[in-house]
């Protein structure tokens, strides 16, 4: 079975920390990618990655970076957290050159901006 | 980009089969059709894939009319563990760019 893990299930932060979020996936998946999701807009794309050290801005880059220095691991960063960004955080993985077909996502991570 | 539309959410009585559609009037000659399902707390989970006719597998069907311009996905005999939301995503796969999932359609079953 195809495993994405996601560091944390709840994450709490203050206004201006730098927060990361780590994605990790089991089956030596190319593609990666990093969404958040919010009642009423339902999933939106901040970043992806088709290889280490690949990145590609999605539709909601702004506040957010990303890093892949290794092919299992797929890090968000939000360098200054602000309030705005408390959302639930969700990571996907999948085969190489299908970005749609049969993305695995993680379970997600809520985190809460204060 | 190949824009979808969903119903925002549907009621159904476990048993009966329910069938959610999507509109994607501008969808291109390389785009397949895609579907998601959400349930709560948990990411999302593919479910089928079609470019055209009918495809089915063990959890659902998905009808494309000649004209690709819309798609149903069928569920049969739901059950109350089929409430989720469920998402219909269009493209040719070539760009992740084409990943919006939108709002989806929130699928209430009732016993």
């Amino acid at each position: 079975d195809v495993k994405v893990t996601q560091s944390s299930r709840y994450l709490v932060k203050r206004t201006g920390e730098k927060v990361f979020l780590e994605c990790v996936q089991d089956m030596d998946h190319e593609n990666m990618f990093w969404y958040r999701q919010d009642p009423g807009l339902g999933l939106r794309l901040i970043y992806f990655s088709y290889d280490v050290k690949m990145k590609e801005k999605g539709d909601i880059p702004e506040g957010y970076s990303v890093s892949r220095e290794k092919k299992e691991r797929f890090s968000l960063i939000l360098e200054s957290a602000s309030t705005n960004q408390t959302s639930m955080y969700l990571c996907a993985s999948s085969f190489p050159g299908q970005v749609l077909y049969e993305q695995y996502f993680g379970p997600g991570t809520r985190l809460t901006v204060t | 980009l190949a824009k979808t539309t969903q119903p925002i959410s549907m009621d159904s009585y476990e048993g009966q089969e329910v069938n959610i559609t999507c509109s994607h009037n501008n969808i291109a000659t390389n785009d397949y059709i895609t579907w998601y399902q959400q349930f709560p707390s948990q990411g999302p989970r593919f479910i089928i894939q079609g470019y055209k006719t009918k495809v089915t597998n063990e959890v659902a069907s998905l009808f494309i009319p000649a004209d690709r311009k819309s798609s149903t996905l069928s569920l049969p005999r739901v059950s109350l563990s089929d409430t989720a939301v469920y998402y219909c995503l269009v493209g040719d796969g070539g760009s992740a760019r084409q990943l919006t999932f939108g709002s989806g359609t929130q699928l209430t079953v009732l016993p």
